[in-house]
């Protein structure tokens, strides 16, 4: 098993541009989530889903889209970089709605927007 | 906010001493668990204790859980240099579908 897999691991934008963080899973998870790490702020939720074809905000939404058309598959989309969403994003993965099971979480992908 | 907050914030120790990092919400708590976060990597989940429990062992961890005081700390016994890493905990909410995390505590472990 891979586990949660992202791509791309590093990457440079220019303010305005768009671009798709990719997420997969191959672990059939229903939950996955989307995190921002900034220094001194810990994780914060960006968006999360509950199982395929539903998604709901987290703390942080605001420039960002996402879908799940897939069980496997959670891009998320960033529709005009700007330099505050320099930050890692990570996308995690768990089973079940029970609240009994942690995360499996991806490599990350460091982002910086110029 | 819904954030946890940990202490300390940083902490810096003796190869073979224990290691006591807390965590406090303003929410309460449901089913918190301990992640480990090495340096430039991605978080591993360490341990998940839940509301109705009030300790739990594994291996070379301890948490505790205090759900009156919205409070759980770690304890890492018999620090190794590989435990060097930041650690973080993280509580369910919004009926189990959203975790948020805690700022996390930066553990060195000095050979």
């Amino acid at each position: 098993n891979a586990g949660v897999t992202q791509t791309p691991k590093f990457q440079v934008l220019k303010t305005g541009q768009s671009m798709t963080l990719q997420c997969a899973q191959d672990m059939n998870h229903e939950y996955m989530s989307w995190y921002r790490q900034d220094p001194g702020m810990g994780l914060r939720l960006i968006h999360y889903s509950v199982g395929a074809g539903i998604t709901d905000q987290g703390e942080v939404p605001n420039g960002y889209n996402v879908s799940r058309s897939t069980t496997e598959d959670f891009p998320l989309r960033l529709l005009s970089a700007a330099p505050s969403q320099t930050s890692v994003y990570f996308c995690a993965s768990r089973d079940h709605a029970t609240g009994t099971e942690g995360y499996t979480f991806g490599s990350g992908t460091r982002l910086t927007v110029v | 906010s819904q954030q946890g907050e940990e202490d300390p914030q940083a902490l810096s120790i003796q190869e073979g001493e224990n290691a006591t990092m807390n965590c406090s919400y303003k929410t309460s708590i449901n089913n918190l668990q301990w992640y480990r976060q090495n340096s430039g990597r991605g978080l591993v989940h360490l341990i998940l204790i839940r509301s109705n429990e009030r300790e739990k062992h594994s291996g070379r961890l301890r948490v505790t859980l205090d759900t009156s005081k919205k409070s759980s700390s770690l304890l890492i016994t018999a620090s190794r240099a590989a435990d060097t890493a930041s650690y973080f905990c993280a509580n369910y909410s919004g009926g189990y579908q959203k975790v948020t995390f805690g700022i996390g505590t930066k553990l060195q472990v000095i050979p």
